[in-house]
């Protein structure tokens, strides 16, 4: 069955770091999302994609925050200066038509930052 | 904006009971999804809904549109059903729209 790849599946990065997380998402699928779980706490949603922009983000994606789908199969997200409270776990999603559709999640991306 | 609610928060069951788990949200949607998150942080997709009800093994979901009100249950339940289980609402626009997630119902089924 086709899935939603994600790397690194953990990573610790200094407080100030540039971090990118990767991912690839399912092939023919044309809308991608990042989400956000800090530990203990719901998953939150961070932005959509589609067409090659940004559709919709929320009051969490803030500057410090960019999304690239820089050669057609890959999609990622900067955090340009991490900061202590970034620490979570980043969800890569994607699904071929918008509200239709099933949506699939990669199985995450634990970021830490000390 | 929606707001997703969902009981109980956590369940401990017995081998083979039936189980179920609900989800209201505020507003109107395009869509609901059910998702299961194992113990490892990977999140599955179960159903996504916007009327009536579905059905995949021992899993069903239904939902109510008027009353902005959805349920999963679990037929025969079973220690490997162990999971959070999310309810999360698409909001009315559609689109390209994130979903909105409730805090997860956290089921243990003891054998």
């Amino acid at each position: 069955e086709p899935e939603v790849t994600q790397t690194p599946s953990h990573q610790v990065t200094q407080m100030g770091q540039e971090v990118i997380l990767r991912c690839v998402p399912i092939s023919n699928h044309l809308y991608f999302y990042w989400y956000r779980q800090i530990l203990g706490q719901k998953v939150e949603f961070l932005v959509s994609f589609y067409n090659n922009e940004i559709s919709e983000k929320s009051e969490i994606f803030d500057d410090q925050f960019s999304v690239e789908r820089p050669d057609g199969s890959n999609f990622t997200l900067k955090i340009r200066s991490t900061k202590l409270e970034d620490s979570a776990m980043y969800f890569c999603a994607s699904s071929e038509i918008s509200s239709g559709n099933t949506i699939y999640f990669g199985e995450g991306s634990w970021l830490t930052v000390v | 904006k929606n707001e997703v609610e969902q009981s109980p928060q956590n369940l401990t069951a017995q081998e083979g009971e039936f189980i179920t788990i609900n989800c209201s949200y505020s507003v109107g949607i395009s869509a609901l999804h059910w998702l299961q998150q194992h113990p490892g942080g990977g999140i599955v997709s179960l159903f996504m809904l916007s009327s009536g009800k579905k059905k995949h093994g021992r899993l069903i979901a239904t939902i109510n549109i008027q009353e902005k009100h959805s349920s999963l249950h679990i037929t025969a339940s079973h220690p490997r059903d162990s999971a959070v289980y999310i309810c999360a609402v698409r909001d009315p626009g559609g689109g390209a729209d994130g979903l909105t997630f409730g805090k997860g119902t956290h089921l243990i089924i003891q054998p």
